[in-house]
Parts: structure tokens; C-alpha cells; sequence
């Protein structure tokens, strides 16, 4: 199907494990996003990406990595997951026409580290 | 930060009456927009008004945008029961990275039938 995607969908991990969270686009959209939401927080920008091979910090990356090697596919790794990184986090891209940045958001992964 | 804040944190009507939220915001931007959360879900886009704009319509949805006061409103009139849900306004910040925008924490609408 097209759109933006996200796996797993849920996910339950203990402290200290690597996490990767997917994300996929089809739409061949320049920019990628990756997004935590939490309680009183609202959406925090993690990572994001303005093509392949670009990535750069947002608001809160520490503990998380990144990488683009295609268009298509933005995954974000926890390298060692702690209590904190429990949240919903969100995939979202644009293609930047005309200097728009309209965002199309995936459904989300529910991390629980235990 | 640029973040915006939406005002109230909450809001709670009847189906038919209309709903007004307010977003403030700190910076010059380029364009202001409205997503919409349903409950376990992605954000989705409302609508779009850019910064030499002051009204907008979509549907149901009026956007006002006041760039002296830092400031929008989304009004949803006529509101019905499918309108629950958190909304969100979001900016970009003139002159930052291209594609980058400033999320708000949200309003959490709840229109009852």
C-alpha cells in the first residue's frame, strides 16, 4: 500500500537492548522525520533527514541513531534502550514543494522498555 | 523554542456548538498549520495558512492567522461527535532548515453527542 508505514507497531524491550523502530515511505518524499510523544510533552523531534545520506539532531537525540542510506526507509535505533525512551514514536515525511512542509505521519510504535 | 502552545489543554461541547483553539508561537515563520490526532493514531494535516494570509476556510474549519500577536486560532463549527481528538498547530521558523516545523502540545477536543 502507499503512504508511510512504521514497524513493529508495538514493541516491549528491557534496558540495555538495541531497538530498531522502521519507517518506509512511498511517496519518494525528500524529508523524513522521526518523532517521541509523551504525556506534557507533546511531539519532541528526535532525528530528521532532508534526503538520503543527510540526517541531523532535533530536539532530544540523545541515545537514538539514525541513518538514510535509501529515500524510502528512515530507521531509528536505540542503542541501548532505557525507562525513558518509553513512548510512542512517530515516522513523518514532506516533500518540501514551493517551501511547504506539510507532514503525512505513519500510525506510530509503542515502545515499552522495561 | 519556537514550540508553539495551544490554548485551552482541554475543551469539551456539545455536538453543534463551535470549538475555537488558540496557538501562540515565538518567532517569524513562513506558514502555520493545523494537524489533527485521533486517539491511537498519526497526526494528520487540517490545513495550511501562510504568513501573508489571515483567514482560511476548509469545510468546517476557519484559520485565522495574526503574525503582530504571534498568533492563530482554528475554529470547527457545527462540531459533531467525530471531532474528538487532540489538535495540533504547527510552525516552521523563517530562515531555519527547510522541512523542520515546531510542534505544539495540543488541545484535546471532546464533543459529546
Amino acid at each position: 500500500d502507499a503512504g508511510i508505514t512504521q514497524s513493529p507497531r508495538y514493541k516491549i524491550t528491557e534496558t540495555g537492548r538495541q531497538v530498531t523502530l522502521m519507517c518506509h515511505q512511498t511517496w519518494s518524499h525528500s524529508y523524513m522525520f522521526w518523532y517521541r510523544q509523551d504525556l506534557g510533552h507533546g511531539l519532541r523531534l528526535i532525528y530528521y533527514s532532508a534526503a538520503a545520506d543527510i540526517t541531523d539532531k532535533g530536539e532530544v537525540p540523545d541515545g537514538y541513531v539514525v541513518s538514510r542510506s535509501k529515500t524510502e526507509n528512515f530507521p531509528l535505533t536505540l542503542e541501548s534502550a532505557t525507562r525513558s525512551q518509553t513512548s510512542v514514536y512517530f515516522c513523518a515525511s514532506s516533500d518540501g514543494a514551493g517551501g511547504v512542509e506539510t507532514q503525512y505521519f505513519g500510525p506510530g510504535t509503542r515502545l515499552l522498555v522495561l | 523554542s519556537q514550540q508553539g502552545e495551544e490554548d485551552p489543554q482541554a475543551l469539551s461541547i456539545q455536538e453543534g456548538e463551535n470549538a475555537t483553539m488558540n496557538c501562540s508561537y515565538k518567532t517569524s515563520i513562513n506558514n502555520l498549520q493545523w494537524y489533527r490526532q485521533n486517539s491511537g493514531r498519526g497526526l494528520v494535516h487540517l490545513i495550511l495558512i501562510r504568513s501573508n494570509e489571515r483567514e482560511k476556510h476548509s469545510g468546517r474549519l476557519r484559520v485565522t492567522l495574526d503574525t503582530s500577536k504571534k498568533s492563530s486560532s482554528l475554529l470547527i463549527t457545527a462540531s459533531r461527535a467525530a471531532d474528538t481528538a487532540s489538535y495540533f498547530c504547527a510552525t516552521d521558523e523563517r530562515g531555519s532548515t527547510l522541512g523542520r516545523l515546531y510542534f505544539g502540545r495540543g488541545t484535546q477536543l471532546t464533543v459529546w453527542p
